[in-house]
């Protein structure tokens, strides 16, 4: 089973609301990623969690908070958010964050569609 | 130079053609390399990974890997309407920061029928 969930599938914010996605994973794996990807663009990351400890930040602003509350869960909490940031929002995981001489394959949840208004 | 380099397409095959798509890379200490799929409005599904040169099947799909050359490529045979997705590839780097993939643009499959 790859099974990575998340919700909602759909969301509508204004620019003053706050928010949070979700993400979980009952794989038994220890690393989660959060991707944004815009329309006809590839995936950006954005976070990665490994153990529960974050690994990466991607720079991104601080209108976007992870937040890793235990091995299978991942949010996102949203503040503030600007009409830019309208996107599809990925959540991923794997094994770990790397094997010796490579890297463990990613999974991809279904995805949040976020819209600020 | 990016990257990850394929073919943008789009690449357009009949039904039960077989399909060739491109990647290149620019790191050569590069050792995973992974190919998604993704439909239109979905999130990319993962169908391939091959860390080994050679070729990888499963099913109708086969990973090919050089090294040398520094390409991977993605072969579908009897392609069908079902198929029509653009197609991701990603690769690591090594020594790269910890759990980064690095995707390039995608190809943009249509076979008809």
């Amino acid at each position: 089973d790859t099974e990575v969930t998340q919700t909602p599938k759909h969301l509508v914010m204004g620019m003053t609301n706050k928010k949070s996605l979700k993400c979980e994973q009952h794989m038994g794996h220890r690393a989660m990623y959060w991707y944004k990807q815009k329309a006809k663009k590839p995936p950006e990351l954005m976070f990665v969690y490994s153990y529960e400890k974050l690994s990466i930040n991607e720079s991104v602003p601080s209108r976007f908070s992870p937040e890793c509350p235990n091995s299978s869960l991942l949010n996102l909490h949203l503040h503030a958010l600007q009409p830019e940031d309208s996107a599809l929002y990925l959540c991923a995981s794997s094994r770990s964050i790397r094997a010796p001489g490579r890297s463990y394959e990613q999974y991809f949840g279904p995805g949040t569609r976020l819209t600020v208004t | 130079q990016k990257e990850v380099e394929q073919n943008s397409g789009p690449l357009s095959v009949p039904e039960g053609a077989i399909a060739s798509l491109n990647c290149t890379y620019s790191d050569r200490g590069s050792q995973s390399f992974f190919w998604y799929r993704q439909y239109s409005g979905k999130s990319p599904e993962l169908i391939m990974f091959i860390y080994s040169n050679g070729d990888k099947e499963d099913g109708r799909f086969t990973a090919q890997l050089n090294k040398a050359s520094q390409y991977v490529s993605l072969l579908i045979r009897d392609s069908q309407p079902s198929d029509s997705a653009t197609y991701l590839c990603a690769v690591n780097k090594r020594g790269s920061t910890l759990g980064r993939l690095y995707f390039g643009r995608g190809t943009q499959l249509t076979v008809w029928p």
